[in-house]
């Protein structure tokens, strides 16, 4: 089955405690990204990958890190995890070129509470 | 730059049409998704349009593009209690990273029975 995991899906963590948010697609997807939902805001690119050692910043990507080591797994790092990365957590990929069957499949989602 | 915007709520009964709107600024889109986040799940596919269509329908599901107004919406039809969620407006990004979606803040949709 085609899908995207992610581990873990609640994390509940203190301040400046880094964490590791993996993500794995075996869809052998070469586009990877991560996102954020907040209320109110909707979703928000935190980094994206195009293909392994490609990572660039999305529209929110400060306090986050990324690495794409292989193909199918692109974590998500909070070095010092501060309490207004709070958020859903949202990892996708898709396959390159364009078009409706170019869909990016998400993931289930990580909810992240910093104390 | 590119915007998607979407009213955030929406509640209908049980057995009526719901339609959720959208406005988006990219006049280039060559397509435009409508996602659905169900409580508690990520977001999946629901349905899309080619920019060259007004209309397309799948079953239920009636998307209306009016490309002069830059003006999607979605119709369900005979809505049920299921169809409670998130829906999202989202269209691409070309002036960002390929493959990425601007995505509207959502449009919850309760369905009373």
């Amino acid at each position: 089955e085609a899908q995207v995991t992610q581990n873990p899906r609640y994390l509940i963590t203190v301040t400046g405690k880094k964490l590791t948010v993996t993500c794995s697609q075996n869809m052998n997807h070469e586009y990877m990204s991560w996102y954020r939902q907040d209320p109110g805001l909707g979703l928000r690119q935190i980094y994206y990958s195009m293909n392994v050692e490609v990572t660039d910043k999305g529209d929110v990507p400060e306090g986050y890190k990324v690495s794409r080591k292989e193909k199918r797994n692109f974590p998500l790092i909070l070095e010092s995890p501060s309490p207004n990365q709070t958020s859903l957590y949202f990892c996708a990929s898709r396959s390159p070129g364009g078009g409706p069957g170019e869909t990016q499949y998400f993931g289930p989602g990580t909810r992240l509470l910093v104390l | 730059g590119e915007d998607v915007e979407q009213s955030l709520f929406l509640s209908v009964r049980e057995g009526d049409s719901s339609v959720i709107n959208c406005t988006y600024t990219d006049s280039s889109s060559t397509y435009l998704y409508w996602y659905k986040q169900e409580p508690g799940a990520g977001l999946q596919l629901l349905t899309y349009i080619f920019s060259n269509m007004d209309m397309k329908q799948d079953q239920r599901l009636t998307v209306l593009l009016n490309k002069k107004d830059k003006h999607l919406s979605l119709r369900i039809a005979d809505t049920q209690t299921g169809d409670s969620a998130i829906y999202f407006c989202a269209e691409p990004n070309y002036g960002g990273s390929q493959g990425n979606l601007i995505f509207g803040k959502g449009t919850k949709l309760s369905v009373k029975p």
